[in-house]
Parts: C-alpha cells; structure tokens; sequence
C-alpha cells in the first residue's frame, strides 16, 4: 500500500478482555516499530522488529503486551487482561531500514471501559 | 536514558509572526535529532532531522540546528501560515532504532 495502515482505527474493548492490533507497513520494509502514546504525550517506544525477529523490546511495559511479525511483513500487538491505564493510541512505523526515516500511521484508538 | 523537554503548548501566533519552539534533549554519545509534525486528523509526519553537531536540518520554512554545547535543537520559522497549525514533536535517536520524544507542543496560528 501506499502507507502504514493500521486498523481498527478506533477499539473499544471492557476491562479484562484481550485485543489485538494490527499493523500493514510499506511493502518492502523491514523495520517495523510499534509506539504507544497517551493523551497529552509524546510516542513511546514499545518494540522493533528487524524482520521476522524482535530486535528490542525494551518499551514493552509487562508480560500482559506481546506483539509478532511471523512474515517479516504485518504485525500484531497483543494485549491480554486490559486495564483501564492501556487507553491510548497505539502507532505503528514502518522504515527501510536502520538510521532510516520511520513513516508513522494514523494509530489505533484503544479505549478500555 | 534518553530525555527530550520541549516548551509547553498550545503556542497561539498570527499569520506571518516568527515561531520557535524550544527542544533541549539529555542523551548519552552523539544522537539524531528530528522534528516530527502531526496535523489534525493525520499520522505523525518528518518535517526534518539533522544528525551531526552544528548540522542544520531544513523543510518547508521550518529550521533547527543541533547545538551539542546547549544540548538543544530548537524549532525556527521565519513567518507561519494558517496552515501549519498542528502538533510539533521534538524527538531524538540515540544510536538504536527507537526514538524518545518530547511531549508534543501545539501550535495554532490565527489570521
């Protein structure tokens, strides 16, 4: 495609249940990073994909958050039992490689009620 | 680790005025710096980057020069336009592939 497509764009999901987010970065891309960013912040860092592998998943705030690139293309972010302090927007980057401008899509809105 | 502080928003100017938005950034070794935008509605955007010290990164009017003796890479235009109202980023990357961001400063600009 012509960008990062993420969807949903908008989940809203009850308090203990599990979601799933997914992310279609530019073809051909084989970084692929997921950010989290709550209201009124800046995007933080949760995980880097380097092809099929997590290359730093230092950003990953407790065991409840997983994500996966088993093609070396689209990715998923997981998240088991949700609370309430998950609610944010969760962007996705996609860029052709290290040192590389990262293209950013327009996010998913999780909203955990 | 890695630390980006940007002034506090919302920044309100007529058209025509002069912006800066301020960025200083705590970082171990020798970081790129960027300026992301985010305009009502869209993705988070490159506006622009420098990636060496006295480098001046440059796009669309907007400027910034990475200063390693204040730390900073402060946001410059010389005249703003209604157009550019939107969501400034400061942002740094320390060697790895993740970027630290600053907390975002929103910037309105009114006729």
């Amino acid at each position: 495609g012509a960008g990062v497509s993420q969807t949903p764009s908008n989940k809203v999901t009850e308090k203990g249940k599990y979601v799933e987010l997914r992310c279609d970065p530019i073809s051909g891309h084989t970084a692929l990073y997921w950010y989290r960013q709550s209201l009124g912040q800046g995007p933080e860092f949760l995980i880097y994909f380097q092809g099929t592998g997590a290359a730093d998943d230092s950003g990953l705030p407790n065991d409840r958050f997983f994500a996966v690139r088993p093609e070396g293309s689209v990715s998923t972010l997981k998240i088991q039992r949700t609370e309430r302090g998950d609610s944010a927007v969760y962007l996705c980057a996609s860029s052709s490689g290290q040192g590389v401008e990262a293209f950013f899509g327009q996010g998913t809105r999780l909203t955990v009620v | 680790g890695d630390s980006v502080t940007q002034m506090e928003g919302p920044v309100t100017l007529s058209e025509e005025a002069f912006l800066t938005i301020n960025c200083t950034y705590t970082a171990t070794g020798y970081p790129s710096l960027f300026w992301y935008v985010q305009y009502p509605g869209e993705g988070l955007q490159l506006l622009l980057k420098a990636t060496k010290a006295d480098d001046k990164g440059s796009n669309k009017g907007f400027e910034a020069t990475y200063r390693k003796e204040t730390t900073s890479f402060h946001l410059e235009k010389g005249s703003v336009q209604v157009s550019d109202s939107a969501v400034y980023f400061c942002a740094l990357s320390g060697g790895g592939n993740k970027l630290t961001f600053g907390t975002g400063t929103q910037l309105k600009v009114e006729l």
